[in-house]
């Protein structure tokens, strides 16, 4: 068990540029989450998947943004004409199907635009 | 919908001082409770948690009891260290359906700092 892993750690990128995260949940989890940091609050729910269908979106996330798992193992997260508001920690969580299995997350991507 | 209300911080303590982080929720279905904590530099950890009324969680000597009557489920230890010094975060997940998504909601967060 190597816990998630999430590539690259820091990003900082221009207004307007295009930007993609990607996480490795733990092999055995068939359930993959992202959340939202943003400084001095708590993450935010983006969206869900189990395997490889995207089963729940939160309404934070505009069109600009795209997630994609494509085999059911890692995940892309995909940020469109990145914006000043974009700026924040991405996070990756992932836990095995079950009820209330417990959410493992990664060390998260610090997104920064100039 | 779902809250989580989180006590703010910082919350300064000496060693071996005696530690509460209050929070409390709002919840349309029967959630299940978590403790998650952020040491500097790293990602958040589950610490503790409850899945029914009355459940104690327990970890690394800290607890946390949920109190449906009261609606809250706060952090306690009983004696802290320096190396207990991190942001605690207290979250909820709200599963009514089987199969969906146990996503979870999460307070602002409380950052502890330990001192000798």
């Amino acid at each position: 068990d190597t816990g998630v892993s999430q590539d690259p750690r820091h990003k900082i990128t221009k207004r307007g540029q295009n930007v993609t995260f990607r996480c490795d949940p733990i092999s055995e989890h068939n359930r993959l989450y992202w959340y939202r940091q943003t400084l001095g609050q708590g993450p935010e729910f983006l969206t869900y998947f189990q395997n490889e269908a995207q089963l729940e979106k939160s309404r934070l996330l505009s069109d600009r943004f795209s997630a994609e798992r494509p085999k059911g193992s890692f995940s892309t997260l995909e940020i469109q004409r990145t914006e000043q508001g974009d700026s924040a920690m991405y996070l990756c969580a992932s836990s095995l199907e079950g009820y209330n299995q417990p959410q493992h997350f990664g060390d998260g991507t610090r997104l920064s635009i100039l | 919908g779902n809250s989580v209300t989180q006590m703010e911080g910082p919350v300064t303590l000496s060693e071996e001082a005696f530690l509460t982080i209050n929070c409390t929720y709002t919840a349309t279905g029967y959630p299940s409770l978590f403790w998650y904590v952020q040491y500097p530099g790293e990602g958040l950890q589950l610490l503790l948690k409850a899945t029914k009324a009355d459940d104690k969680g327990s970890n690394k000597g800290f607890e946390a009891t949920y109190r449906k009557e009261t609606t809250s489920f706060h952090l306690e230890k009983g004696s802290v260290q320096v190396s207990d010094s991190a942001v605690y975060f207290c979250a909820l997940s709200d599963q009514k359906v089987t199969g969906t998504a146990s996503k979870l909601t999460f307070g602002t967060g409380t950052r502890l700092q330990v001192t000798l």
